[in-house]
């Protein structure tokens, strides 16, 4: 089983500011299967970004995400206050396994 | 646009088997190019992908539950069908399903979740 490592647990910023979210995996990931969703309490996941790159249909360009092997990032440029939520990271390489997320939360 | 509904009983007893059902409006679950999906997350945890169907009938499971689970679609209902046997306290949690295109083989990001359902296992 592929492990996801999501750091760091909790992320403190502002509206503005950028945010830097980390997702290593146990395992290098065949073509950079790698997603992120966003998840609001209450709510069902939201795809932002599958392939490790490519941003989900309706996703503002300030989402970004990048890496490969097994380390990932995802970058929110500016934040907004909308953009408050616990992130995951998703591997497909291998069944699936999720990160156990990062709270980016309002400092 | 394609919605996703779970539906469940809510409460199932210790031992006794869970059956959830989704499904799937705006859309038939027979496209040629879409998988099904069922995750779960107990409160305040992470997510746990549980299986995957193809309405052809194929099928993928987590190894950590494949002797537990069931997969089943009836597509004359535009529905997929989840069963988790010998259910116990551990297997509380918010049901979702979910649907993806395939990327990497079969396996795909998620596009599309249902809301999700809450099934707390208690006697």
């Amino acid at each position: 089983e592929i492990v996801l490592t999501q750091s760091p647990g909790t992320l403190s910023l502002s509206p503005g500011e950028r945010a830097t979210l980390s997702c290593r995996a146990s395992q290098i990931l065949s073509s950079s299967y790698l997603a992120w969703y966003q998840q609001k309490p209450g709510q069902a996941p939201r795809l932002l970004i599958y392939g490790a790159s490519s941003r989900a249909t309706g996703i503002p360009d300030r989402f970004r995400g990048s890496g490969s092997g097994t380390d990932f990032n995802l970058t929110i440029s500016r934040l907004e206050p909308e953009d408050f939520a616990v992130y995951l990271c998703q591997q497909y390489s291998s069944l699936y396994t999720f990160g156990q997320g990062t709270k980016l939360e309002i400092k | 646009q394609l919605q996703l509904q779970e539906s469940g009983p809510g409460l199932v007893k210790p031992s006794e088997t869970l059956s959830l059902t989704c499904t799937v409006s705006g859309g038939s679950i027979s496209g040629s190019s879409y998988y099904w999906d069922w995750v779960r997350q107990p409160p305040g945890k992470g997510l746990e992908w549980i299986g995957t169907i193809h309405y052809s009938g194929s099928t993928y499971y987590n190894p950590s539950l494949k002797s537990r689970v069931t997969i089943s679609v009836d597509t004359s209902k535009d529905q997929f069908l989840l069963k988790l046997s010998s259910v116990t306290a551990a297997d509380t949690a918010v049901y979702f399903c979910a649907r993806h295109i395939p990327a990497a083989g079969a396996m795909g990001p998620f596009d599309s979740w249902g809301q999700g359902t809450l099934l707390t296992v208690s006697s």
